[in-house]
């Protein structure tokens, strides 16, 4: 049971580069959200889903796309990277969706766009 | 709109001391409220969770928290520190909308111990 994992862990992009962030679960879990940590700013929800099929936007969507096609899988795509979007992600799952669970955070991504 | 402010960026203190982290929330109704440690390089651990009920938290590695609606606080505590308590803690606040799960953290506190 490996919880959480995260792809890659580092990554340096330059301006106008695409790319995705892999995030994977294997505790069957339904609800995946994406959040990034920036100094000062703790963390915030970009994009979550409640199911397979099923995604909706967070805090500070926009740049980013989601797609659920698994229950295991919630990869985040970066279509043009800007150097706003420098920053620490961090892909989390929880059994259900509801505060009743807990949820369980990935190692995260340091993504440096130059 | 609900929010979550953390006073403290950086607080020290001497191994064996007692800890307090400041939390406060803006929220209308009973929140659910949450403490994360973020070990360096590592992800979000959950610490402990209030939800309703008895208002002292119990959590992991001995912290407890309080929570107090006539202050809109929700304080991490800790008797004695050790050296590997040395991390970054997040206060956070469950949103309102739709039951989802959605999060919402304060901007943290690093704890820094001292030998």
């Amino acid at each position: 049971n490996a919880g959480v994992t995260q792809t890659p862990k580092f990554q340096v992009l330059k301006t106008g580069q695409s790319m995705t962030l892999q995030c994977a679960q294997d505790m069957n879990h339904e609800y995946m959200s994406w959040y990034r940590q920036d100094p000062g700013m703790g963390l915030r929800l970009i994009h979550y889903s409640v199911g397979a099929g099923i995604t909706d936007q967070g805090e500070v969507p926009n740049g980013y796309n989601v797609s659920r096609s698994t229950t295991e899988d919630f990869p985040l795509r970066l279509l043009s990277a800007a150097p706003s979007q420098t920053s620490v992600y961090f892909c989390a799952s929880t059994r259900l969706a509801g505060w009743g669970e807990t949820q369980y955070f990935g190692p995260g991504t340091r993504l440096l766009v130059l | 709109a609900q929010s979550v402010t953390q006073p403290d960026i950086h607080i020290t203190v001497s191994e064996g001391a007692s800890l307090e982290l400041r939390c406060n929330y803006s929220y209308g109704a009973t929140p659910y409220l949450f403490w994360y440690v973020q070990s360096p390089g590592q992800g979000l651990q959950l610490l402990l969770k209030y939800f309703s009920g008895d208002t002292l938290v119990q959590g992991i590695k001995g912290f407890e928290a309080e929570f107090k609606r006539s202050q809109s606080s929700f304080n991490l505590r800790k008797p004695s520190v050790h050296w590997s308590d040395a991390a970054e803690y997040f206060c956070a606040v469950g949103a309102s909308s739709g039951n989802t799960g959605k999060l919402i953290f304060g901007q943290g506190t690093t704890l820094q111990v001292k030998p």
